[in-house]
This record gives structure tokens, sequence and C-alpha cells, in this order.
């Protein structure tokens, strides 16, 4: 049973460039939430969709989106990259009406 | 809104002394709480989680939390530590309801065991 895989785990981008980073929930589960981990930090939470819709959203700007596919796989766009955006991205996945959350690895993301 | 605080950046302890790492959540109403592990370089895993079943709840490698609703608490502890837990310890709040899965996390705990 493979868990929650995230790709790609590494890559360096230039200020001002955009990203797309991309996650495959765990087998069986339907939503997905994104979280941005600082280092040193906690991870805070960005988003979640759940039905190819955003439910939840964290206190991030809207150089910060978002998809769902109809297999739930998600993807998570950044624009405008800024050096403050490096970190961790962590994608998280569970059932929408359960409350057991699984991470996957991570993409690291640097702005240079 | 929901906070949660963990208690010491850093703890350290011997190889097979108590583990124990703290967590105060802040709400009126108490929400499902988790503990997870993450590793150098690594995603988290989820070590346990409390979802008004039970106070005392066991989780993986060891580890168990007990719920405390008067100290609004979630203290994490492991009786004997192993080198192998040596890692940083998130603990997280998430408020339930109609929709799971914002969790709110502390600053987190990096755990140093010593041979």
């Amino acid at each position: 049973d493979a868990g929650v895989t995230q790709s790609p785990t590494h890559l360096i981008k230039t200020r001002g460039q955009q990203v797309t980073l991309r996650c495959s929930p765990k087998s069986g589960h339907d939503t997905v939430s994104w979280y941005q981990q600082a280092l040193g930090q906690g991870p805070q939470f960005i988003f979640q969709y759940y039905e190819e819709e955003e439910r939840q959203r964290g206190n991030f700007p809207d150089r910060f989106s978002g998809h769902q596919f109809p297999n739930y796989s998600s993807e998570l766009n950044v624009n405008a990259l800024l050096l403050g955006d490096s970190a961790l991205y962590l994608c998280a996945s569970s059932l929408y009406s359960g409350n057991t959350i699984y991470f996957g690895e991570g993409s690291w993301l640097t702005v240079v | 809104a929901q906070s949660v605080t963990q208690l010491g950046s850093h703890v350290s302890v011997s190889e097979g002394a108590l583990v124990l790492l703290r967590c105060n959540y802040s709400s009126s109403v108490p929400p499902y709480l988790f503990w997870y592990v993450q590793y150098p370089n690594q995603g988290l895993q989820l070590l346990l989680k409390y979802t008004s079943a039970a106070t005392l709840v066991k989780g993986i490698n060891g580890f168990e939390a007990e719920f405390k609703k008067s100290e609004t608490s979630f203290h994490l502890t492991k009786p004997s530590a192993h080198m192998s837990d040596a890692a940083e310890y998130f603990c997280a709040a998430d408020t339930g309801g109609t929709s799971y899965g914002k969790l709110t996390f502390g600053q987190g705990t990096i755990l140093t065991v010593h041979p």
C-alpha cells in the first residue's frame, strides 16, 4: 500500500519564477492538504482540497494556489516566488470524514 | 484561534531514561490532538492521536500521551529512551467539526538521546 508520495523531492528556483509541486494521496484517501515548513519551524497549513475544490485555507497569499484531480492527486502552485518561500512543502492525505492524517516526505524548495 | 504550545525547544535525555515532551493547547473545546515525529530530512510520521475515546493514548515505538482537559495538556512520554528516538517531535491540534485536516502545529521539540 503506497503512502503519500510527493514530487519532486528537491528543486531550486529563482525569485519571480513559478513552481508546481505534486502529490498523490494514500490509497483510499480523498482529501489532500498542503503545509509549508520553514527551517526550524512547525508546519503551517496552506489549504485543503476535497472533491476538486478548496475547502479550507490558511493565512497564505493568493500566490499560493492548488488543484485536485479526479483521481484525488493534487498540485500546489506558487507564483512570483520570494526568497521567503524557501521551505519544505508537505502534502497530507486523509479521508474527508476522518481524522487520521498522513504526511508525505515533502518537497524541498530553495528560492535563490 | 487554536494554538499549540510545546514547552522546551530542546530536550536531552540519557539512553534508558524517561522521555517527557510537553504540549499544551488553547481551546474551550477539546480538539483532536496528535503527536508526529520528524527524522532529519524526512516528512512527518504519526505517533499517536487523541479523539476523545480514551484519555491515555498509546502509540507506536512505545510512546504514549495523556489528555488532561483540566490542564489543557497532551504530554508525550516514553518510559525508556532509545538512541533511535532522537528526532524532532511536533504536537498538533485539529478542531474537527464538519471538516478535518487543518492542523495547527507547535514549534517542535528536538529530542537528543545520549549514550
